[in-house]
């Protein structure tokens, strides 16, 4: 195990809606980032956070928003649910472009 | 735009025999690659990375083997066992440990 922890493990929401996915970072870590992995593809980058700034993003809506907090664990908001934000969504935890440690991420089902 | 992807989405290996996975990277400019093992209901696994001063890197029944000239990374897995079936990314750091995925492998282990 990777000591990175992500809540909750499942998640049913209806097209419309808004979700918060939780992560907490493995201890010493000081950078969260976000993937979005659709079945059967590979994690799609969405966003990172350094010191509790955004610090990139990727091809992702404003809808998918995002906050780090003091002890460095992160949030993951999505608003407006779409049918094709349904996926596994990622956390991983590292010290800044040091070696990245996968949450056993969120499955998001979106009716 | 640049892309990570495999060429196998599916690698069935008889116990005990090597496998070998590849990947091809458009972006010339990469620099860092990493290979992770992703099994049923749990996150990425980091197994190996490389840099692209390097062509090849060794680890515990693992190498990862890198050709810059056409673009083309490969892991190979020694002596195959029921536990490496799993589905295998390589990714490519974009900076900043910003990661981009290929699609994934699936590899069946059969005895």
């Amino acid at each position: 195990e990777t000591g990175v922890t992500q809540s909750p493990t499942h998640l049913i929401k209806t097209r419309g809606q808004q979700v918060t996915l939780r992560c907490s970072s493995q201890s010493g870590h000081n950078t969260v980032s976000w993937y979005q992995q659709a079945l059967g593809q590979g994690p799609q980058f969405i966003f990172q956070y350094y010191r509790e700034e955004e610090n990139g993003r990727g091809n992702f809506p404003p809808r998918f928003s995002g906050l780090q907090f003091p002890n460095y664990s992160s949030e993951l908001n999505v608003n407006a649910l779409e049918l094709d934000d349904s996926a596994l969504y990622l956390c991983a935890s590292s010290s800044l472009a040091e070696e990245q440690f996968f949450g056993p991420g969120t499955r998001l089902t979106v009716l | 735009g640049e892309s990570v992807g495999l060429h196998l989405p599916t690698l069935s290996v008889q116990e005990g025999d090597n496998s070998i996975i590849n990947c091809a990277y458009s972006n010339s400019a990469s620099d860092y690659f990493i290979w992770y093992k992703q099994e049923s209901g749990k996150g990425p696994q980091f197994i190996i990375d490389i840099r692209s001063n390097m062509d090849k890197r060794q680890g515990q029944r693992v190498t990862v083997l890198l050709n810059k000239t056409v673009k083309h990374l490969s892991l190979q897995i020694a002596a195959t066992q029921p536990g490496d079936s799993a589905v295998y990314f390589c990714a490519e750091n974009m900076g900043w440990g910003k990661l981009q995925f290929g699609a994934g492998t699936q590899v069946v282990v059969t005895p």
